[in-house]
């Protein structure tokens, strides 16, 4: 079954750390990967998205996040954190031929000013 | 606005009682999706429509739950019977979906709240 593990449910950072949340997914074939983001009091957004080709994409506002195909993984880095990145952020893969998008169960960051 | 829009944005009803929410998607998307998402938890996957045909439907999503997208439009999720664990936000999202561009864009969610 098709399953997105995120390592950290709750992160605390001060402003101008790097991040780096964790995600990992189960999925038997070609995937397609996803990191959203939900801003407090906001919707779901697309933070960046991975179909194919080069394994290293680039987001919005400064994210980042690497396909590593043998460790199944899709962890989501940024450099440097601002206090506009407090958020709860979501991994989440879709099959090359299964339309449905699973999620996993969100990382909720804190940025400290 | 061309977003994916909702309505409505909060809903309060007692047990029992039946509910029904309408989503808008993109207007050039043939694939809606129904999300459900309760505190603490990502979004699940209920059900979802490729034009007008419902292509799959979740185990969450019991006899209580039903969807239609009638004309390949808009889409509308009913809850009868409701219980207190139905209490949960719903998410609607669509998209072009498959070797197109698979990427769900979703839209702000109906909270639903059974007393």
């Amino acid at each position: 079954a098709q399953s997105v593990s995120q390592h950290n449910h709750h992160v605390i950072l001060s402003e101008a750390a790097s991040l780096e949340l964790g995600c990992n997914y189960s999925y038997g074939g070609t995937v397609n990967l996803f990191w959203y983001v939900q801003y407090p009091g906001q919707h779901l957004q697309l933070l960046l998205k991975y179909f194919s080709g080069d394994p290293l994409v680039k987001g919005i506002k400064g994210f980042e996040a690497e396909f590593i195909k043998s460790k199944f993984s899709f962890n989501l880095r940024k450099p440097s954190v601002q206090w506009s990145d407090t958020a709860e952020y979501f991994c989440a893969v879709n099959g090359y031929r299964d339309d449905k998008i699973i999620f996993g169960k969100g990382t909720r960051l804190h940025i400290l000013p | 606005d061309t977003g994916v829009s909702q309505d409505p944005r909060h809903k309060i009803t007692k047990r029992g009682q039946n509910v029904t929410f309408r989503c808008d998607p993109i207007s050039e998307h043939n694939r809606l999706y129904w999300y459900r998402q309760t505190l603490g938890q990502g979004p699940e996957f209920l059900t979802y429509f490729q034009n007008e045909a419902q292509l799959e439907k979740s185990r969450l999503l019991s006899d209580r739950f039903s969807a239609e997208r009638p004309k390949g439009s808009f889409s509308t999720l009913e809850i009868q019977r409701t219980e207190q664990g139905d209490s949960a936000m719903y998410l609607c999202a669509s998209s072009l979906g498959g070797d197109r561009d698979p990427t769900g864009y979703f839209g702000p969610g109906t909270r639903l709240t059974v007393t």
